[in-house]
This record gives C-alpha cells, sequence and structure tokens, in this order.
C-alpha cells in the first residue's frame, strides 16, 4: 500500500496562477479531506468528501475547489492563487465508519505564493 | 457545535519523567477521540484513539490516553519521556453525530523534552 500520496511537495505560485494539487490514497476510503495548517493555527479544514460524487466545504473553503470522481482520488484546485493561501497542504484519508476510524495523512504540500 | 481545545501551546519536560499533553472536548452524542503526533516537515501520524470500552486508551511509542467523560478531557500521558518523542501533538474529535464525519483538530501543543 502506497497509503495518502500527495503531489507535488512543492510549489512556488505567482498571485493570480491557478493549479491542483493532487491527492490519492489506496486503501479505499470512504472520506477523504484537505487541510491546509498555518503557524499557531493547527489543521483547518478545507474541503472534505464521504464518498465518490459527494464534497463538503469545511472551515476555509474560499479560493479552492474539490471534486470527487472516483474513491482514489481526490484534488483541490486553488482557481486564482493569493499570498493569504501560502500554506502546507495535507490531504487524509480514512474509512466513513466502522471501528477503523483514524485518518491517514500525506505527506504534505508546501506552497508558496508570490 | 463540535470543538476541541488544547489549553497549551508548549509543554517541557525532562527526560525520563512523566508526560501529560491536555486535551478538552465539546461534542453532541458518544466522543470518537484521537491524538495525532507531527514530527518536522512530516505529516501527521496516528498514535491512539478512544471510540468505546476502557477508558484508558493504549496505542503507539508508549503513549496513552485517558478518557474522562465527566471532565470532557482525553489527556494524552507517557510514564517516561524521550527525548525523541520531542514533536507536535494535536487532539481531534470526529462529528458523527451530525453525519458529516468530519473530524475538528485542536491547535497543537509543542512537546519539548529535555535531555
Amino acid at each position: 500500500n502506497a497509503g495518502v500520496t500527495q503531489t507535488p511537495k512543492f510549489q512556488v505560485l505567482k498571485t493570480g496562477q491557478s493549479m491542483t494539487l493532487q491527492c490519492a490514497q489506496d486503501m479505499n476510503h470512504e472520506y477523504m479531506s484537505w487541510y491546509r495548517q498555518d503557524p499557531g493555527m493547527g489543521l483547518r479544514l478545507i474541503h472534505y468528501s464521504v464518498g465518490a460524487g459527494i464534497t463538503d466545504q469545511g472551515e476555509v473553503p474560499n479560493g479552492y475547489n474539490v471534486s470527487r470522481s472516483t474513491t482514489e482520488d481526490f484534488p483541490l484546485r486553488l482557481l486564482s492563487a493569493a499570498p493569504s493561501q501560502t500554506s502546507v497542504y495535507f490531504c487524509a484519508s480514512s474509512h466513513r465508519t466502522g471501528k477503523s476510524n483514524e485518518q491517514y495523512f500525506g505527506p504534505g504540500t508546501r506552497l508558496t505564493v508570490t | 457545535a463540535q470543538s476541541v481545545a488544547q489549553p497549551e501551546d508548549q509543554v517541557n519536560v525532562a527526560e525520563g519523567n512523566p508526560l501529560t499533553v491536555k486535551c478538552t472536548y465539546s461534542v453532541s452524542g458518544n466522543p470518537y477521540l484521537f491524538w495525532y503526533v507531527q514530527y518536522p516537515n512530516r505529516g501527521l501520524q496516528f498514535l491512539l484513539k478512544y471510540i468505546t470500552g476502557d477508558n484508558l486508551v493504549k496505542g503507539s511509542y508508549g503513549f496513552e490516553a485517558e478518557f474522562n467523560k465527566s471532565q470532557t478531557s482525553f489527556h494524552l500521558k507517557k510514564p517516561s519521556a524521550l527525548v525523541s518523542d520531542s514533536a507536535l501533538y494535536f487532539c481531534a474529535v470526529r462529528d458523527i453525530g451530525s453525519g458529516t464525519y468530519k473530524y475538528i483538530f485542536g491547535t497543537g501543543t509543542r512537546l519539548k523534552v529535555l535531555a
């Protein structure tokens, strides 16, 4: 099992550019989510999905889009990058229900917007 | 609304001493509680969880946590700290009751174990 994979690991964007952060998991997890981590702010939920074709907003969704066309993939799209989106982004997945509830995290993408 | 509080930004402890990292939660219904650890420039790693059953939960690397329903707490503990335990620790609660299945994280506590 590769677990949760994220690409790229690092990215520098100019203000106004768009890009897609990729996330994939091979554990057949129904639930997937995107977080951003900023110093002193902990992890903030951007978007999440409880299954293919179903997505919903977290606490900081503005400026980001997601889609979930397959169980395995959950890409995060930045529509028009802003310096405030400079952050470390983590993708995570878990089973939706059952005893094995813990989330598995990817290694993160460090994004800088200039 | 569901929430998690980690009241300490940083905890310092001497190597070999017991450590406690505090977490309190607010949730409707039965809580699903988790602890994660993050080492520098890495993703979060799962340490342990409480779903049901014994209030004392044992996890990876010798860590344990005590679920206290009356105090709505889920403190992380270890009997004897190691320098290698120095990291950022996150408490989380899963929102099962609302049907969203979201995880809500605390702001994290940085643990420093001093040699």
